[in-house]
């Protein structure tokens, strides 16, 4: 299976901030990389596929980058909606993997 | 817009076989491929398996012995069977939706919390 390595498990920042989580994979992934958001007891909402393409109604302030094996997402100017725990996912091979995700809260 | 909700049964025993059905709404089924996902306490996603609307079925290695999905156009529902459960498959329990081959997993349902016990 491929490994899905991402980090920092958490992190504490405040609105208007920036932040950057990364992930990294096992072997080439290409750039099948989605990123999720994950609000506790809502469902979890894809935010970016293809490692930089945002889904629809996504705000800009999210944005992934990289491809191979290194990825990226940034939100920028954090705004209370956004704290919430992050995944990262592959789908380049089956089974799909996930990274172990990245906890935002308010500092 | 797809929607999906989980349902079954919050409580499984030890040794049986958890049933879940995820019913969708809002579009169609056909052409996609229907998955689920879980969630033990404390650890991570965990990709269970698809199951295509012409019925093709594709499981983790590490749940193929024990699992079988299912489809039922009719219904708008496709389903899970997890036979000889263990303290192990306690999880929060996610349905969702596979666009295709190297597509991305959009949108999931809630999720449904599922406890083993002894």
């Amino acid at each position: 299976d491929i490994q899905m390595t991402q980090s920092p498990s958490s992190l504490s920042a405040s609105v208007g901030d920036t932040v950057t989580i990364t992930c990294r994979a096992s072997q080439d992934i290409r750039n099948y990389v989605a990123w999720l958001q994950h609000r506790p007891g809502q469902a979890p909402k894809s935010l970016i596929f293809g490692a930089s393409s945002l889904q629809s109604g996504v705000p800009l302030r999210f944005r992934g980058s990289g491809s191979g094996t290194d990825f990226t997402l940034t939100i920028t100017n954090l705004l209370p909606e956004d704290f919430a725990t992050y995944y990262c996912q592959q789908y380049d091979t089956y089974p799909l993997t996930f990274g172990g995700g990245t906890k935002v809260d308010i500092k | 817009q797809v929607q999906l909700q989980e349902s079954g049964p919050g409580l499984v025993k030890s040794s049986e076989t958890l049933s879940l059905t995820c019913t969708v709404s809002g579009g169609t089924m056909y052409d996609f491929y229907w998955t689920w996902i879980r969630q033990p306490p404390g650890k991570g996603l965990e990709w269970m398996g698809y199951v295509h609307s012409s019925g093709r079925t594709d499981y983790n290695p590490s749940l193929k012995s024990r699992l079988t999905m299912s489809v039922d156009m009719s219904k708008n529902q496709f389903s899970l069977r997890l036979t000889s459960v263990t303290a192990g498959d306690t999880a929060v329990y996610y349905c969702a939706r596979e666009l295709g081959m190297w597509q991305p997993v959009d949108p999931w349902g809630q999720g449904i919390q599922v406890a083993v016990s002894s």
